[in-house]
């Protein structure tokens, strides 16, 4: 499969904590992306890395990506209860810009 | 409000029926692509348009088609509909087609077949 894999499924933390997804994939890569879905929404884009970058800072989102490992890895620093939701990383092994998306990681953050 | 429209967004048939979805792509994106999402497989990508054209195929039915049209609108037929074609269809958009663009996706079309 060209999908990569988040981990956990499921992540429930207190409101103000950090919580760390993390995503595997199997195919080398272009770039690798990470969206938020809320219950039944769109998805929501948050962040793309590229396969020649290693760390990357939106907000309080922190993205890395081990190439090497073929992995990367999600940080939610001082999390809110508004961070519930699911999210996804998705990669791309081609050159035209297809993203295959991983199972997902679900997130509650309890206030 | 992403940009990315899509129409209808509940829609409920019987078996063997087909339907249309529709999907109007942000402004001045030119590539479209079509997801499925179900609870056991997970986000699909089924196929990609770029300018009018085909561009990749994915995990699309024979049963399944779609096009984009001259205004960059695109539909996605679904034909001899099945109980497990009960789905999250999304229409996403990107600038171009390749390069590495983050996508902008619709708010989906929830198919329930009955």
């Amino acid at each position: 499969s060209q999908q990569g894999e988040e981990d956990p499924q499921a992540l429930s933390i207190q409101e103000g904590e950090n919580a760390t997804m993390n995503c595997s994939y199997k195919t080398s890569i272009n770039n690798l992306q990470w969206y938020r879905q809320n219950s039944g929404r769109g998805l929501v884009h948050l962040i793309l890395i590229r396969s020649n970058e290693r760390e990357k800072h939106s907000g309080r989102l922190r993205v890395t990506l081990d190439t090497s490992k073929k992995s990367s890895s999600l940080l939610i620093t001082a999390s809110r209860a508004a961070d519930t939701a699911s999210y996804f990383c998705a990669t791309d092994p081609n050159t035209g810009n297809q993203f295959y998306f991983g199972t997902g990681t679900s997130l509650t953050v309890i206030p | 409000d992403s940009g990315v429209t899509q129409t209808p967004k509940h829609l409920i048939t019987a078996t063997g029926q087909r339907v249309t979805l529709r999907c109007s792509p942000r402004s001045g994106d030119l590539s479209v692509y079509w997801y499925q999402q179900s609870l056991d497989q997970g986000l699909q990508f089924l196929i990609q348009y770029y300018n009018g054209e085909e561009r990749a195929k994915g995990n699309i039915l024979e049963r399944f088609s779609a096009q984009q049209f001259p205004d960059l609108h695109s539909e996605l037929n679904l034909s001899s509909l099945e109980l497990g074609d009960s789905a999250l269809y999304f229409c996403a958009s990107s600038p171009h087609g390749g390069g590495g663009y983050g996508y902008t996706f619709g708010s989906g079309t929830r198919l329930t077949v009955v």
